[in-house]
């Protein structure tokens, strides 16, 4: 079984410019979430969708910060414009359904902010 | 406001001796806990879970503890392996956040061969 891709996987941009983060969980997956690591923290939740529907967003920095899932399938996350602070790792993942299930995460994507 | 803390930023030990990895919760609404292993470059791995209505969950070499009382919770890994090495994230749900998982800031464990 295929697990979670992420692309791509390292992005250095400047501060301001746009980036875009893109996600494919496993197939068959409903649930999908995109998670945000600073250096020496544990992954925190900016966003899940249950197939193509929002279902948390209350830690997602709306001003620069937005993610689609068209079609319940692939997400993307984007930031426009991006700040310093925002360079971290982007963890993208999926689950069969909400609940307790079981979390299966990607590799991530490491973005630097200079 | 940290509601999920892991205290040791590392541990090491020996290949063959137990590792006892610890995590603490605040939130009482909480009642699925998860521990997670993540290797360099790697996003983290599942590794076992227990929900509030146990006490201990075993797996092969490892098991985890939860003391609702004093809200904490520890993975003991018996024997550790040179292969167990990583940073380990506990995590915990509760039904008021839906499946959203509050991540601790892990622990870099060390086993020496």
């Amino acid at each position: 079984e295929a697990g979670v891709a992420q692309s791509p996987r390292y992005k250095i941009i400047e501060k301001r410019q746009s980036v875009a983060f893109w996600c494919n969980p496993i197939s068959g997956h409903a649930t999908l979430y995109w998670y945000q690591q600073i250096l020496g923290q544990g992954p925190k939740l900016l966003i899940q969708f249950q197939n193509n529907g929002v279902v948390d967003d209350s830690q997602l920095p709306k001003d620069r910060f937005s993610a689609e899932r068209l079609k319940g399938v692939d997400s993307t996350l984007k930031i426009q414009p991006a700040k310093l602070e925002d360079s971290a790792v982007y963890l993208c993942a999926s689950s069969l359904k909400t609940g307790w299930g079981t979390q299966y995460f990607g590799p991530g994507t490491r973005l630097t902010v200079l | 406001d940290q509601q999920v803390k892991q205290n040791s930023p590392s541990l090491s030990v020996q290949e063959g001796r137990i590792s006892i990895l610890n995590c603490d919760y605040t939130n009482s609404m909480f009642d699925y806990f998860l521990w997670y292993k993540k290797y360099p470059a790697e996003g983290p791995t599942f590794l076992i879970s227990i929900s509030s209505i146990k006490d201990k969950n075993e797996d092969g070499r490892f098991t985890v503890f939860l003391n609702k009382s004093a809200k904490h919770l520890s993975l003991h890994i018996v024997p550790s392996q040179p292969g167990d090495s990583a940073v380990y994230f506990c995590a915990a749900s509760g039904e008021t956040s839906g499946s959203r998982l509050t991540f601790g800031e892990g622990t870099q464990l060390t086993v020496n061969p």
